[in-house]
């Protein structure tokens, strides 16, 4: 069983350089999520989605853009790194709501120089 | 707003001591969840427990037990007996009711780093 699966684990980017994560789940959850963990600060939520064709704002969107064309899939972007978004980011999926529990992605290792 | 705050950021025991772990949450959500999460160093996390803001049931698993008290808004956590392999970060969740709480935001505490020593 795969689960909830994150490319890349590792990546190395200049300042102003763009990529994607992409973040896939194969339980056919509807909620999925992205979250971002530095030290000290916890695990902070960029955006969210809950289903197909949906995403909203967390607590920590700006410099970030999500997509949800596809249930399985949900990618985060970023149009113009910066270093203040070296950090490590980890997918979630949930079945429908968030009375049920998180499963987690294994974490995106990113550092912008 | 919601929030979550873990006021412990590093505790170090030494094993087969017991340890609490503690977290105080804020909403102004009637129906809510609660959650802990441990993420062990290979840094992926994993689900413990969750319970619902109706239910103050205090619940026991093997070494795991889990103190809610609405009246104080704390989730506590304590682990009996300790062992190496308790040593994790673990992070304390709060989710809103879904149907109004614009969809379904899950909020983390700042975690609190485990270190039991043989």
């Amino acid at each position: 069983n795969a689960g909830v699966t994150q490319t890349p684990k590792f990546r190395v980017l200049k300042t102003g350089q763009s990529m994607t994560l992409l973040c896939a789940q194969d339980m056919n959850h509807e909620y999925m999520y992205w979250y971002r963990q530095d030290p000290g600060m916890g695990l902070r939520l960029i955006h969210y989605s809950v289903g197909e064709g949906t995403t909203a704002k967390g607590e920590v969107p700006d410099g970030y853009n999500v997509s949800r064309l596809k249930k399985q899939n949900f990618l985060l972007g970023l149009e113009s790194a910066a270093p203040s978004q070296t950090s490590v980011y980890f997918c979630a999926s949930g079945y429908k709501s968030t009375n049920e529990k998180l499963f987690f992605g294994s974490g995106t290792q990113l550092s912008v120089l | 707003a919601q929030k979550v705050t873990q006021a412990q950021t590093e505790i170090s025991v030494v094993e087969k001591e017991d340890v609490t772990l503690d977290c105080v949450y804020e909403t102004r959500d009637t129906t809510y969840y609660l959650f802990w999460y441990k993420q062990p160093p290979s840094g992926e996390l994993v689900f413990l427990i969750r319970r619902n803001s109706f239910d103050e049931q205090n619940e026991i698993s093997g070494r795991y037990s889990w103190n809610f008290q609405k009246s104080t808004s704390s989730f506590n956590f304590t682990i009996t007996a300790s062992q190496v392999v308790d040593s994790a970060v673990y992070f304390c969740a709060l989710g809103g009711a879904p149907y109004y709480n614009q969809g379904g935001k899950l909020i983390f505490g700042q975690g609190t780093e485990l270190s039991v020593k043989p």
